[in-house]
């Protein structure tokens, strides 16, 4: 049973940075496409980032571009999501989603989600 | 690619046909996704290729269209079935959701 355990959620300064981790079991980790989706208020659900299952390639939103930096250890079976410069209207709650083969786009296991709320 | 879903809330009897509609703002062909979201859980994968149900998924949900519409059928509506549900435009990033659809029982 795919299990993807989220850690790294809080509460961060306009500017800061904070790095959350999403850490999978029950699958063969490497053979996954990955994905961070986030869910606020204002907006539903907004894909934020994807990396190919090898990290060997990449890909942003356009309201993320140069300052969220999607990262995976394949030997530890962990996916990251480092974010730098946050601004207000990053506040919401990060999902780690796995995707269903390389990279179709489509998500069938995701994980608990971590709130991230972004306030001075 | 523009996700936009109808109608924002959908309030249907129990036993009864829940049809909800997504229409992508350009070709996916059958690039599309829905998922459903029950109150504070994480979104669930139900269809993938517009039509093909996740694993575990009961029968009575359904997908079908193509292009740029798309249709979401839930047969015989259970309770445990009050949700938001959401497509997704899978075709290439940027990954697109719709704004989501309520259903409630009546």
């Amino acid at each position: 049973q795919v299990q993807l355990v989220q850690s790294g959620g809080e509460v961060v300064q306009p500017g800061g940075s904070l790095t959350l981790s999403c850490e999978a079991s029950g699958l063969s980790f490497i053979s996954f496409g990955m994905h961070w989706v986030r869910q606020t208020p204002g907006k539903g659900l907004q894909w934020v980032a994807s990396i190919r299952n090898d990290g060997t390639g990449d890909f942003y939103g356009e309201s993320v571009k140069g300052r969220l930096t999607v990262s995976r250890d394949n030997s530890r079976n962990t996916l990251y999501l480092q974010m730098n410069n946050l601004r207000p209207e990053d506040t919401g709650v990060y999902y780690c989603a796995k995707d269903r083969w390389r990279l179709t786009g489509s998500f069938d296991s995701w994980g608990q989600g971590a709130l991230v709320i972004v306030s001075s | 690619v523009v996700m936009t879903q109808s109608p924002a809330t959908l309030s249907v009897s129990p036993g009864e046909r829940a049809t909800l509609s997504c229409r992508a703002s350009q070709n996916i062909d059958t690039n599309l996704a829905w998922y459903q979201q029950k109150p504070g859980q994480s979104p669930r994968l139900l269809i993938y290729d517009a039509s093909t149900r996740a694993s575990d998924i009961p029968a009575r949900f359904s997908g079908s269209g193509s292009g740029t519409q798309f249709t979401l059928t839930i047969t015989s509506l259970q309770s445990e079935d009050v949700a938001v549900y959401y497509c997704q435009q899978c075709n290439w990033p940027p990954y697109t959701f719709g704004q989501g659809t309520e259903v409630e029982i009546k």
